[in-house]
């Protein structure tokens, strides 16, 4: 299985909710990420786990919020986001330690009310 | 830190024809250059990378490039189709650091 899932693939929400971004793997990967892009931009790293532990962290704002609870899965927690969070939101894996192929999933397309 | 310019940032080439798409780099340590795809509404997938010990690598239609020297890299798309729309993102990355670093992205439109 070489794909990367994640759910929902579409999300519309207010500034005041709560919501979580799923993203799954089974291909054995010990590195994954999380990125935002924007409409005719490249993506934009976010954060990366590296056996499960939080190894990059670009400055991304308090309001987002990883998690690794296992090998195969990471989470992303969004809270009292701003409309300029809006984006599609791309979940990657790859094997850990740099200079690998990262495997994208479809991506969860975000729309902060 | 790393750095990769992508040029041109559109290419429109009538179909049949090829297109080159050229990135430079700008940190000597890094060694692997993938290219990716992203048709609209898609996912980045990867079409061909190219590792620092390599001067150039083909896949049917599509060849990457390296210069180690000049720290660029470019994208040949030879015979081109209609599917061959999209946009294209050079990067480059290194063994020992999980980031690699997008390019701006090149979006080739192909002309029937």
């Amino acid at each position: 299985d070489t794909e990367v899932t994640q759910t929902p693939k579409h999300l519309v929400m207010g500034m005041t909710n709560k919501k979580s971004l799923k993203c799954e793997q089974h291909m054995g990967h010990r590195a994954m990420y999380w990125y935002k892009q924007k409409a005719k931009k490249p993506p934009e790293l976010m954060f990366v786990y590296s056996y499960e532990k939080l190894s990059i962290n670009e400055s991304v704002p308090s309001r987002f919020s990883p998690e690794c609870p296992n090998s195969s899965l990471l989470n992303l927690h969004l809270h009292a986001l701003q409309p300029e969070d809006s984006a599609l939101y791309l979940c990657a894996s790859s094997p850990p330690g740099g200079g690998y192929e990262q495997y994208f999933g479809p991506g969860t397309r975000l729309t902060v009310t | 830190g790393e750095n990769v310019e992508q040029h041109p940032s559109t290419l429109s080439v009538q179909e049949g024809d090829s297109a080159v798409i050229k990135c430079t780099y700008s940190d000597s340590a890094s060694n692997y250059f993938p290219w990716y795809k992203q048709e609209l509404g898609k996912r980045p997938q990867l079409i061909i990378d190219i590792r620092s010990n390599v001067g150039e690598k083909k896949d049917q239609r599509i060849a990457v490039t390296l210069n180690k020297t000049a720290k660029h890299f470019s994208l040949h798309i030879t015979e081109t189709q209609p599917e061959d729309s999209a946009v294209y993102f050079c990067a480059a990355s290194y063994q020992g650091d999980d980031k690699i670093i997008f390019g701006k992205g090149t979006r080739l439109h192909i002309l029937p």
